[in-house]
């Protein structure tokens, strides 16, 4: 079966960091692009990374500097490191995958709750 | 910046049909994507590539485009079709975007 697991969100203060992980099963990671997108409570979604089966990665404006993506193979795991946290930031995070990074965003995860806030 | 523009909301009666526009810059030239969202759950796939039904998604559903319009039609509404509806697309400066959302209530 293919499954998406989240996990790592919490609460964290104004100007802390959180990674979060994405355990990924049914298909290797490696053969996809995977994304994170994140939604904020009773807002619309918002795309934040990408990063390609070819190793290429892509950020949105406001997390570029802030925020890393990356994936270990080894464990079929996707990552997203995320520092220097603001209240904009809090969100639910999904992870996501699609064949290609224009393709669409067919496999979906349950989401994990990140909530900055002092 | 690429930006896709959907109307926040929109009624339809049970039986009739839904159409929820998102508009683009030159739309016309990528491909658009449609997901339902229904409340507390994620996001799921409806329509891929402007017009393709992933497997399992009902034939009620279907999506077109014309210019710099996609277009999201849901013939034969039924209750179970209240959600969420986001539009999204592939921008090579921007990277992915969605739409606002459009929120289908069916009363």
């Amino acid at each position: 079966e293919v499954q998406l697991v989240e996990s790592g969100g919490g609460l964290v203060q104004p100007g802390g960091s959180l990674r979060l992980s994405c355990a990924v099963s049914g298909f290797t990671i490696s053969g996809y692009d995977m994304h994170w997108v994140r939604q904020a409570t009773g807002k619309g979604l918002q795309w934040v990374s990408t990063l390609a089966f070819a190793g290429d990665t892509y950020y949105r404006v406001s997390v570029r500097g802030r925020f890393t993506i990356s994936r270990e193979d080894a464990k079929n795991s996707l990552h997203l490191q995320m520092d220097s946290l603001t209240a904009g930031d809090t969100a639910v995070y999904y992870c996501v995958r699609s064949s290609g990074k224009s393709d669409a965003f067919d496999i979906w995860g349950q989401g994990t709750l990140v909530t900055v806030s002092s | 910046s690429f930006a896709l523009t959907q109307p926040p909301s929109l009624s339809v009666s049970p039986g009739q049909t839904a159409t929820i526009p998102c508009s683009g810059d030159k739309l016309g030239d990528k491909f658009v994507c449609w997901y339902q969202q229904r409340p507390g759950q994620s996001p799921v796939l409806i329509i891929s590539q402007n017009t393709k039904r992933p497997s399992g998604v009902p034939e009620r559903f279907s999506g077109s485009i014309s210019g710099n319009t996609a277009t999201l039609t849901i013939t034969e509404t039924q209750a179970l079709d209240e959600a969420d509806y986001y539009c999204h697309s592939w921008d090579t400066t921007t990277g992915a975007v969605f739409g606002g959302g459009t929120k289908l209530t069916v009363l």
